[in-house]
C-alpha cells in the first residue's frame, strides 16, 4: 500500500529558527512534491524532486531514495512562513498521494 | 507566471442538485487533475485526465462524478445529485508542458463546495 507519513504534525518555532519537516513513504516513487497550503486553502507547489537536493531562496528540499525519506528545511524562518507544508509522493503514475501535512507556526 | 484558475471560489448548493466546478489549466499543459479536501482531512486524488480521456480515477470517483474538457481551455468536474458528504474544497491541477509526463503539478486556489 502506498503510504506517506509526515512529522511533526505541528511545529511552533521562534522567528529566525532553522526548520526541518520530515516525510517518509512506504514504497518506491518516481518523484515527490513539497507543497505549501495557506490558511485560505490555496496550494502552492514548492518543489518537485526525484533525487538529491533542491534550493529556492530560504527553502531546501532533500530526498534519499534508498531510505525512502525526504526533508524540507527552512532557514531563517519568518512569520510569513506559517502555513501547512505537505509532502506528496508520486508512486509511479501521474497522481499525487498527499501526506497529512505539518502545520508550521513561526512566532515573531 | 501562468496560473491555474478555478471558478467559482465558493459554491453553495442544495443537496440533490447538480453542480459544475470549472477550471482553466495552464495553456500548454496536457495533464489535468481533480483533488478534494474535506475539512480537517488530507487532500485526496479524484481523477486524472489526458488525451481527452480519464487516465486514472480513485474509488471516490464513482458514477456521481464526471469530467469533461468541453473546449480547448476549460476542464470541468460535474457532481450529480450532490450529497452532504460532497462538501469539501476541490482543487484542479495541471502539468505536462507539451505533453511531457511526470512534470510538476500546478494547483488552482480551489472551489469550496458547501452542500446544504
Amino acid at each position: 500500500k502506498n503510504e506517506v507519513e509526515q512529522s511533526p504534525q505541528n511545529l511552533t518555532a521562534q522567528e529566525g529558527e532553522f526548520i526541518t519537516i520530515n516525510c517518509s513513504y512506504s514504497v518506491g516513487i518516481s518523484a515527490l512534491h513539497w507543497l505549501q497550503q495557506h490558511p485560505g486553502g490555496g496550494i502552492v507547489s514548492l518543489f518537485m524532486l526525484s533525487s538529491g537536493k533542491k534550493k529556492h531562496g530560504r527553502l531546501i528540499a532533500t530526498i534519499n531514495i534508498q531510505e525512502k525519506h525526504s526533508s524540507l528545511h527552512i532557514t531563517a524562518s519568518h512569520p510569513r512562513d506559517s502555513a501547512v507544508y505537505i509532502c506528496a509522493p508520486r508512486f509511479g503514475n501521474e497522481k499525487l498521494t498527499f501526506g497529512t501535512g505539518t502545520r508550521l507556526t513561526i512566532i515573531p | 507566471e501562468p496560473e491555474v484558475t478555478q471558478t467559482p471560489s465558493h459554491q453553495v448548493t442544495q443537496m440533490g442538485q447538480e453542480v459544475i466546478l470549472r477550471c482553466v489549466p495552464i495553456s500548454n499543459h496536457l495533464y489535468f487533475y481533480w483533488y478534494r479536501q474535506i475539512l480537517g482531512q488530507k487532500v485526496e486524488f479524484l481523477v486524472s485526465f489526458y488525451n481527452n480521456e480519464i487516465s486514472e480515477k480513485s474509488e471516490i470517483f464513482d458514477d456521481q462524478f464526471s469530467v469533461e474538457r468541453p473546449d480547448g481551455s476549460n476542464f470541468t468536474l460535474k457532481i450529480r445529485s450532490t450529497k452532504l458528504e460532497d462538501s469539501a474544497m476541490y482543487f484542479c491541477a495541471s502539468s505536462g508542458e507539451q505533453g511531457a509526463p511526470f512534470q510538476p503539478q500546478h494547483f488552482g486556489d480551489g472551489t469550496r463546495l458547501s452542500i446544504l
